[in-house]
């Protein structure tokens, strides 16, 4: 069975540094990997998505995320963070269906 | 362009009451998808709908949900006879054609409080 997993359930940054959210997942087989974002009180917005090729993903707001297969990582960074970026982040596995497999999620708070 | 669309964002049931959750797909959009979210937990799928058929309704618990998605007006996600352990934020997201990615779009979710 498929698995995600996020290691951190919360992660403190000091605004414009560096940060990296680390997602793992179990799988035997291709899948498709996501990123979504969730701010307070609002659904969840895609940041990036890897479904093939290139296995250095460039998503919205100045994320991007790395597939690894060999180590069965999708980790998502961001050289600078911004108070803006205090969120939810989701990272979700596909087999190629529509039935997503979610993490429990990281809290991302950044600080002035 | 209006967003995927959920209501009510809080409900508020006592146990043994019955909950409604409304989703409003983004337009253009027939394939609607829910999921539930419990406190400290992930998204889990609950079910998949295109307009008046449900394609699969694995992650469904097997009594008292029932999901719709008639031609006519929004998806309904109903709980009969709600207990303590329904209370979750509920997720709706829709999506176009199956498609390579199956990219999903979300609302904002409701967020069932059973007392």
């Amino acid at each position: 069975a498929q698995s995600v997993t996020q290691l951190d359930s919360q992660v403190p940054v000091f605004e414009e540094a560096p940060v990296e959210l680390r997602c793992n997942y179990s799988s035997s087989v291709s899948v498709y990997l996501f990123w979504y974002v969730q701010y307070p009180n609002q659904g969840l917005q895609l940041l990036l998505k890897y479904l093939s090729g290139s296995t250095l993903v460039k998503g919205i707001n100045g994320f991007e995320a790395e597939f690894n297969k060999s180590q069965t990582s999708f980790h998502l960074r961001k050289p600078s963070v911004h108070i803006s970026d205090t969120a939810e982040y989701f990272c979700a596995v596909s087999r190629g269906t529509y039935k997503y497999i979610f993490g429990t999620g990281t809290r991302l708070k950044v600080l002035a | 362009n209006a967003g995927v669309m959920q209501n009510p964002r809080h409900l508020v049931r006592r146990r043994g009451q019955e909950a409604r959750l409304r989703c409003s797909p983004m337009k253009g959009h027939s394939h609607v998808y829910w999921y539930r979210q419990l406190p400290e937990e992930g998204l889990k799928f609950m079910v998949y709908l295109q307009k008046e058929n449900i394609i699969d309704e694995s992650g469904m618990p097997k009594e008292r949900f029932s999901a719709e998605f008639p031609k006519e007006g929004p998806s309904i996600l109903r709980i009969q006879q709600v207990v303590r352990g329904d209370s979750a934020a509920y997720f709706c997201a829709s999506s176009t054609t199956r498609g390579q990615s199956y990219e999903q779009y979300f609302g904002p979710g409701t967020r069932l409080t059973v007392t």
